[in-house]
């Protein structure tokens, strides 16, 4: 069965620094992967997307993330942080052979400081 | 445009009593699903359905009915509520099986059950 670790609960950064948000999956094949973003009160908004080639992929809001099959990662990075970006962030992995279901992990709160 | 559209967004119900949670998305997708969302926990499925007239048991399905009637509305039903089924609930819905559509989410219902 697909499972996604994100082993960073809570993480506090301050505004202008880097961000690196880790993700670990663990899947037989090859994954769809996701990170989505939810800010307070709200539903959960999809940052980026990976399905294959280029093993770094672009999404929205300056985000990015780099997939690496031989540490099974997937990693959310953002060079400055806004105090807009905080929110809690979540990690998902799906078949892919085009299984119905998202996987989730269990997420990451982000605090952004002055 | 609506997208995802969850009601109510909050309720409080006694032990034993019953509800129905209401998702409507206006996407023409075939794909729903039904999330609960947990501190420390993440978001686990419920339920979901692939099509009009099919549902489907997710990761924690106890306790709780659904019911895809019409395609563009997913129904959560509880039966009898009970103090471990507060939480934040989510609907979700997909274009495809193919999860390289994402999931748009809608922004929840909060229910508390005392």
């Amino acid at each position: 069965a697909q499972s996604v670790t994100q082993p960073d609960i809570h993480i506090t950064v301050s505004e202008g620094a880097s961000l690196e948000l880790r993700c670990n999956y663990s899947y037989g094949a090859t994954p769809y992967l996701f990170w989505y973003v939810q800010s307070p009160g709200q539903g959960l908004q999809l940052l980026l997307k990976y399905f294959s080639g280029d093993t770094l992929v672009q999404g929205i809001k300056g985000f990015e993330a780099e997939f690496k099959r031989s540490q099974s990662s997937f990693n959310l990075r953002k060079p400055s942080v806004h105090w807009s970006d905080a929110a809690e962030y979540f990690c998902a992995v799906a078949s892919y052979f085009g299984n119905e279901k998202l996987t989730f992990g269990t997420g990451t709160r982000l605090t952004i400081i002055p | 445009n609506a997208g995802v559209t969850q009601t109510p967004k909050f309720r409080v119900l006694k032990t034993g009593q019953s509800m129905t949670l209401l998702c409507a998305q206006d996407m023409n997708h075939e794909y729903m699903y039904w999330y609960r969302q947990d501190p420390g926990m993440g978001l686990r499925l419920i339920h979901y359905s692939v099509g009009e007239g099919t549902t489907a048991k997710g990761e924690v399905p106890d306790g709780y009915n659904v019911s895809r009637l019409k395609k563009q509305n997913f129904l959560l039903g509880l039966e009898s509520a009970a103090p471990s089924q507060t939480s934040v609930y989510f609907c979700a819905s997909s274009y495809s099986g193919r999860t390289n559509y994402g999931y748009t989410f809608g922004s929840g219902t909060r229910l508390t059950v005392v």
